[in-house]
């Protein structure tokens, strides 16, 4: 069936290193897709997010790319800190102009080493 | 700012109780969503809201009943818990983007526990 979902469940990584966390979706339709932040406790913050027509997005320390040939999606994290320990999710917006009707991945733990 | 704020945080129900999760958003949002979470899974879609006045099923409404009252607040009703229902619940509501996708905002979870 279709879905959203990640490679690894956990990550762990040493601080200042760079993280990458990986995302398969597996609707060709898809044109919208977020990546999330949860920490222990708290609800999903938004990191980040891309378009389909895009192959690639940076924020501040984040990239997000997008290889739809293979319906992949990726986060790099650079210099990882401790405070980006936390769980990250992708999620995948597949109703035109109706969001909201995210599909979630599983998520992946990162964990940063001191 | 407020953003989305859910009541309550943590609950504990006996099986066949019944209760209201409420929330209210303060950013005008037209858009507003219930999500559950459990452990080792993504957020999972229960109800959402569009706009004031509509609501339409999610992933997983069994179980569920929402009510839009207005444009700031949207609750979900558990009218008779089960254990299954046991998890964490999330509030959101989203602005428009663009063309595709909307930005989802979250509170910050209410932890339900059906005993």
């Amino acid at each position: 069936g279709e879905s959203v979902g990640l490679h690894l469940p956990t990550l762990s990584v040493q601080e200042g290193d760079n993280s990458i966390i990986n995302c398969a979706y597996s609707n060709s339709a898809s044109d919208y897709f977020i990546w999330y932040k949860q920490e222990s406790g708290k609800g999903p913050q938004f990191i980040i997010d891309i378009r389909s027509n895009m192959d690639k997005r940076q924020g501040q320390r984040v990239t997000v790319l997008l290889n739809k040939t293979v319906k992949h999606l990726s986060l790099q994290i650079a210099a990882t800190q401790p405070g980006d320990s936390a769980v990250y999710f992708c999620a995948e917006n597949r109703v035109r102009n109706q969001g909201g009707k995210l599909i979630f991945g599983q998520g992946t733990e990162l964990s940063v080493k001191p | 700012n407020a953003g989305v704020t859910q009541t309550p945080k943590f609950q504990v129900l006996k099986t066949g109780q019944s209760m209201t999760l409420q929330c209210a958003q303060d950013m005008n949002h037209n858009s507003m969503y219930w999500y559950r979470q459990d452990p080792g899974m993504g957020l999972r879609l229960i109800y959402y809201s569009a706009s004031e006045g509509t609501t339409d099923k999610g992933e997983v409404p069994n179980g569920y009943n929402v009510s839009r009252l207005n444009k700031r607040e949207f609750s979900l009703r558990l009218e008779s818990a089960a254990p299954s229902q046991t998890s964490v619940y999330f509030c959101a509501s989203s602005t428009p983007r663009g063309p595709s996708g909307n930005t989802i905002y979250f509170g910050e979870g209410s932890w339900l526990t059906v005993v």
